[in-house]
């Protein structure tokens, strides 16, 4: 069974670094492209881009490009957003998703909730 | 970047009715569409990929159409269990782009 378990929910002040985190099991972990979708209270899908844990290429969307960084450790299945100065702007729901061929997501992790304060 | 565009943002409709959302695309983006529903405090579940294909354990009730620009996402017969939100999203290009959502409410 394919599982995304994601990290729990962050409470950060603005300014602050963080770095969340998702957990691939059951399947390839290195074949799939897995990626990262941002939620802001009340509003729609925002995809934020993608990595391929074989080689490590990654894909931003310009909204998040040098806003944030996608990562993954191998060794561990398991792939990272991070921030290096968080905005109250950046409060939101942030879901892990994975698929095949980087197209669309077949499967999702429960999400993980960040709240900024200023 | 490829704009995709639903409509309506809302529909409201009674149980056993048949439901049409609309996606739009900005530009052609061929056959690469996927449908996504989420329910409130869930995370999204995939629907249908290109275009058509419904992904594993989809009812049949759901079924996609469309090409180039204009997609439609056909639900037959509402049941309880589809009253939630519905997302499109290309993958013709990158990056990879959502529609805002379609709400599907009871009347």
């Amino acid at each position: 069974e394919v599982q995304l378990v994601q990290s729990g929910a962050e409470v950060k002040k603005a300014g602050e670094s963080l770095k969340i985190s998702c957990k691939g099991s059951g399947y390839p972990f290195t074949s799939y492209w897995i990626g990262w979708v941002r939620q802001m209270p009340g509003k729609d899908l925002e995809w934020m881009g993608t990595i391929f844990p074989s080689d490590g290429e990654t894909k931003y969307s310009p909204s998040f490009q040098g806003q944030v960084t996608i990562s993954v450790d191998k060794s561990i299945s398991a792939a990272y957003l991070q921030w290096n100065s968080l905005k109250a702007s950046d409060t939101a729901m942030y879901y892990c998703a994975t698929g095949a061929f980087g197209e669309y997501f077949d499967y999702w992790g429960q999400g993980t909730l960040v709240t900024v304060s200023s | 970047e490829i704009v995709m565009t639903q409509s309506p943002a809302t529909l409201s409709v009674y149980p056993g009715e048949r439901v049409t959302l609309s996606c739009r695309a900005s530009q052609s983006i061929g056959s690469n569409l996927a449908w996504y529903q989420q329910y409130p405090g869930q995370a999204p579940r995939l629907l249908i990929y290109a275009v058509s294909t419904r992904a594993t354990g989809i009812p049949a009730r759901f079924s996609g159409s469309g090409s180039g620009t204009d997609f439609t996402l056909t639900l037959s017969s509402l049941q309880s269990e589809d009253f939630a939100v519905y997302y499109c999203q290309q993958y013709n290009s990158w990056p990879r782009t959502f529609g805002q959502g379609t709400k599907v409410e009871i009347k």
